[in-house]
């Protein structure tokens, strides 16, 4: 079984460009997640889909960044413009929707370099 | 509101020494907690988890319990090898009905293990 997949592996940008970045959760999986680290500090949440709804994005910083999930399978999330305190490494996790208590897969990232 | 604090790293210790690291939480209700793993040039990996009180999580020799009295879920393992040399990252969730909410992580603690 395939795991979750993030497409670039690593984007360096010039401040004030858009950027998109791609995930594809494991198959099946309802639940899709975006995170991100900015360098040294937590992970910290961003988003939550269920299917193609978005459940929960209180963790959005602001309206540069948009996700979308459409026909509820792969995710992109876009930053346009974009700003050098949003570089950092972005995480997407998927599980399944079926148990409370699932464990969130993670794909290894995307690191976002803004010069 | 919720967090997650874990101790500061980097941790550096020699095969075969003991290995704790220390988190305590801050959450409402009843969270379930994970430790999670990132080896070198990988992604997140769940490690172990405990989703309720006195719940003992363990997992490639690690163990961790959800003491609830002292909001606690400390990592320990008995004899660290080299391969455990990664960062781990202490976290929590809230769970709403049948889906798993967003992970709060702590800041991670390096460690490092030299032969």
């Amino acid at each position: 079984e395939a795991g979750v997949t993030q497409f670039p592996s690593h984007s360096v940008i010039e401040k004030g460009q858009t950027v998109t970045l791609r995930c594809d959760p494991i198959s099946g999986h309802d639940n899709l997640y975006w995170y991100r680290r900015v360098m040294g500090k937590e992970i910290k949440f961003l988003l939550h889909f269920v299917k193609e709804s978005k459940q929960d994005e209180s963790g959005m910083p602001n309206n540069r960044f948009l996700a979308e999930r459409t026909g509820g399978t792969y995710s992109t999330l876009k930053v346009q413009p974009a700003e050098l305190e949003d570089s950092g490494v972005y995480f997407c996790a998927s599980s399944q929707v079926s148990s409370g208590r699932s464990e969130q897969y993670f794909g290894p990232g995307t690191r976002l370099t803004v010069t | 509101g919720n967090s997650v604090t874990q101790m500061e790293g980097p941790v550096t210790l020699s095969e075969e020494a003991f290995l704790t690291i220390n988190c305590t939480y801050t959450a409402t209700g009843y969270p379930s907690l994970f430790w999670y793993v990132q080896y070198p040039g990988e992604g997140l990996q769940l490690l172990l988890k405990a989703t309720k009180a006195d719940d003992k999580g363990s997992n490639k020799g690690f163990e961790a319990t959800y003491r609830k009295e002292t909001t606690s879920f400390h990592l320990e393992k008995g004899s660290v090898q080299v391969s455990d040399s990664a960062v781990y990252f202490c976290a929590l969730s809230r769970n709403y009905g049948g889906s798993q909410g967003n992970l709060i992580f702590g800041k991670g603690t390096k460690l490092s293990v030299k032969p």
